[in-house]
This record gives structure tokens, C-alpha cells and sequence, in this order.
């Protein structure tokens, strides 16, 4: 199994202020086709997932453009240019490349 | 709008089997997988397996395998997910999720059941 790794566990913010997870994979997402199969995702407390980006850099649909993401084979990352108190969550990436489906441990954002 | 609604939280005891389901609207039911997807309280989430409602073919993580079948019924575009020989571990929230609407990915998870909460306890 594809094993992924996320850093850091926890991260507090200050609204305003950048911030930036990493998502590392045991193997590389790269497929043949040129894409990433990695993904990512935030869970508001309380709520179901709600899908952020795709394919390793692109936003989903309805997704503030403040959120992107980056990175190719085994690392990755997303960024927020400016967090905001919504943000507050846990985000989890993902690869999509091979089954079985393999998530991230998760990285709790709050506010400072 | 795509919607997928889940069946009900339950209490079984160990060693009982659960089944969920999911029920989706807003789209053609046999045009996208439905996938499983569950979070221990507290913990992360942890992808379980996947069904074709078209052809009803089924792929699991090996961790469930024996335990866990996935079925449908096309008639009311319901996929159920049922685990067996339940133990205390498997008290979780699950959710069925389904891809968006891509050629080159169909395992991002753009749509997501509310969850259903399962607690297993004596």
C-alpha cells in the first residue's frame, strides 16, 4: 500500500497569515498520463469532507482561489495565502493512484 | 444538485452485522462509483472500498475483506454497504462518497453522504 505522510500534525494560525501543509508519498503519484493522483481535502468540524483539489493543483469547484496546491511525484503541498476563521479543520490529503485509496493522518488547522 | 443520503445512526453488538445505505439523486445512478469511506471518533478518515452500480463490481481494502459487502439496488439508486462480525473498533462514522465528473479521475470526492454514525457495544 501506498503509505502518505502529512506534516505538521497541527498547525495554529493567525487570520491574515499564510499557511502551508506537506504531504509526502511513499511512492510517486506521477502517472503516465502526466497527472498527480493526489488529492485534498478539509473537514470542518462536525461535517462530511468537502474535496479542495484535485489532481495534485486543481481547485474544485467553488473553492476560494486563496487555496492551491502543488508538487509532483512524492511531495506535496497546499497553501493558504491569507487564512481566514473558516478555515479552521482538519485537512487530509490523499492518492488516488493505486488502490487501496491511502489517506494522510491529517493536519488540524486553528487559529491562534 | 447531487445528493447522497444516508441511512440512520445504529447501536450493535459485537459480533452483529450493520448495513447502510446510501441513497443518491440528482444524477444518473449508474454513471459514477460510490465509494466507502470511514472515521473513527477522533481519528482519520480511512478509505474502505468502492462499487460500480452499473455492473456491480466491488474492490475492497484487504483489511475488510471478508467482512465487508458492498451491493446495490438500481431500482431506488441505493448502494448498501454492510460489515459483519462487528467488534468495538469498528465504531465509526461512514461515509459514501462519489467522484466528480472527470475522464481522468473518478476517485475525487466531490460529493459526500452526511455520515452515519455506528457504535458497537455490549
Amino acid at each position: 500500500d501506498i503509505v502518505v505522510i502529512q506534516s505538521p500534525l497541527s498547525l495554529p494560525v493567525t487570520p491574515g497569515e499564510p499557511a502551508s501543509i506537506s504531504c509526502r508519498s511513499s511512492q510517486s503519484l506521477l502517472a503516465s498520463n502526466g497527472y498527480n493522483y493526489l488529492d485534498w481535502y478539509l473537514q470542518k468540524p462536525g461535517q462530511s469532507p468537502q474535496l479542495l483539489i484535485y489532481l495534485g493543483s486543481d481547485r474544485a469547484s467553488g473553492v476560494p482561489d486563496r487555496f492551491s496546491g502543488s508538487g509532483s511525484g512524492t511531495d506535496f503541498t497546499l497553501k493558504i495565502t491569507r487564512v481566514e476563521a473558516e478555515d479552521v479543520g482538519v485537512y487530509y490529503c490523499m492518492q488516488t493512484l493505486q488502490l487501496p485509496l491511502t489517506f494522510g493522518g491529517g493536519t488540524k488547522v486553528e487559529i491562534k | 444538485q447531487v445528493q447522497l443520503v444516508q441511512s440512520g445512526a445504529e447501536v450493535k453488538e459485537p459480533g452483529a452485522s450493520v448495513r447502510v445505505s446510501c441513497k443518491a439523486s440528482g444524477y444518473t445512478f449508474t454513471s459514477h462509483d460510490i465509494n466507502w469511506v470511514r472515521q473513527a471518533t477522533g481519528q482519520g478518515l480511512e478509505w474502505m472500498g468502492w462499487m460500480n452500480p452499473k455492473t456491480g463490481n466491488t474492490g475492497s481494502t484487504q483489511k475488510f475483506q471478508g467482512r465487508l459487502t458492498l451491493t446495490r439496488d438500481t431500482s431506488i439508486s441505493t448502494v448498501y454497504m454492510e460489515l459483519r462480525s462487528l467488534r468495538s473498533e469498528d465504531t465509526a462514522v461512514y461515509f459514501c462518497a462519489r467522484g466528480r465528473e472527470s475522464t481522468i479521475t473518478t476517485t475525487a470526492f466531490e460529493h459526500w453522504g452526511q455520515g452515519t454514525r455506528v457504535t458497537v457495544s455490549s
